[in-house]
């Protein structure tokens, strides 16, 4: 089945210091990938998505590029915020069997 | 527009008690799934729904149950609560491959 690897942290970094969060996958064929976010004490929000190779999905300054020949996505920001102090995840699939998760990475963010 | 809720919020749960978790979605989605989180792990999935009156299992569904009675509503039972289900449930609804998710309910069986 799909499966999701990515650094589980804490990644600790300071205000307006450059991220990123590693993730790789295994799927067969052409999967969707996802990174979500969980702030404290609340569900999941998506994050951003992209559905096929070399798109790359953005969203709140964070971005992430779907790269097929090494089964990545990255995902990344040039400048973070005390307020991204979250839980993010990587996930495959979507449709009608579900995501497949990544063990999930917290980020702290520290003044 | 409430998305989705989860009902009840919090639960504890004595071993062997059994309790049905309840989630709504109001945005008329097909796909319904439910997902158990605990730490280190990531999230799992327990049972899923593509439509009224069907169900399936996901990666964990043992010890759990799960109905469809209504597109909008989507239960997850547990007969005999044992002390590995103790988690954060969450619920999602899916349009175009994006996840909706609940807030959440954390069960905890003692």
């Amino acid at each position: 089945g799909d499966s999701v690897t990515q650094m589980e942290g804490p990644v600790t970094l300071s205000e307006e210091a450059f991220l990123t969060i590693n993730c790789t996958y295994t799927a067969t064929g052409y999967p969707s990938l996802f990174w979500y976010v969980q702030y404290p004490g609340e569900g999941l929000q998506l994050l951003l998505k992209a559905t096929k190779a070399d798109d790359k999905g953005s969203n709140k300054g964070f971005e992430a590029t779907y790269r097929k020949e090494t089964t990545s996505f990255h995902l990344e920001k040039g400048s973070v915020q005390v307020s991204d102090s979250a839980v993010y995840f990587c996930a495959t699939g979507g449709g009608a069997d579900g995501l497949t998760f990544g063990k999930g990475t917290h980020l702290i963010i520290q003044p | 527009n409430a998305g989705v809720t989860q009902t009840p919020k919090f639960r504890v749960l004595k071993t062997g008690q059994s309790m049905t978790l309840l989630c709504a979605q109001d945005m008329n989605h097909e796909y319904m799934y439910w997902y158990r989180q605990d730490p280190g792990m990531g999230l799992r999935l327990i049972h899923y729904s593509v439509g009224e009156g069907t169900t399936a299992k996901g990666e964990v569904p043992d010890g759990y149950n799960v109905s469809r009675l209504k597109k909008q509503n989507f239960l997850l039972g547990l007969e005999s609560a044992a002390p590995s289900q103790t988690s954060v449930y969450f619920c999602a609804s899916e349009l175009g491959y994006e996840q909706y998710f609940g807030p959440g309910t954390r069960l905890t069986v003692t």
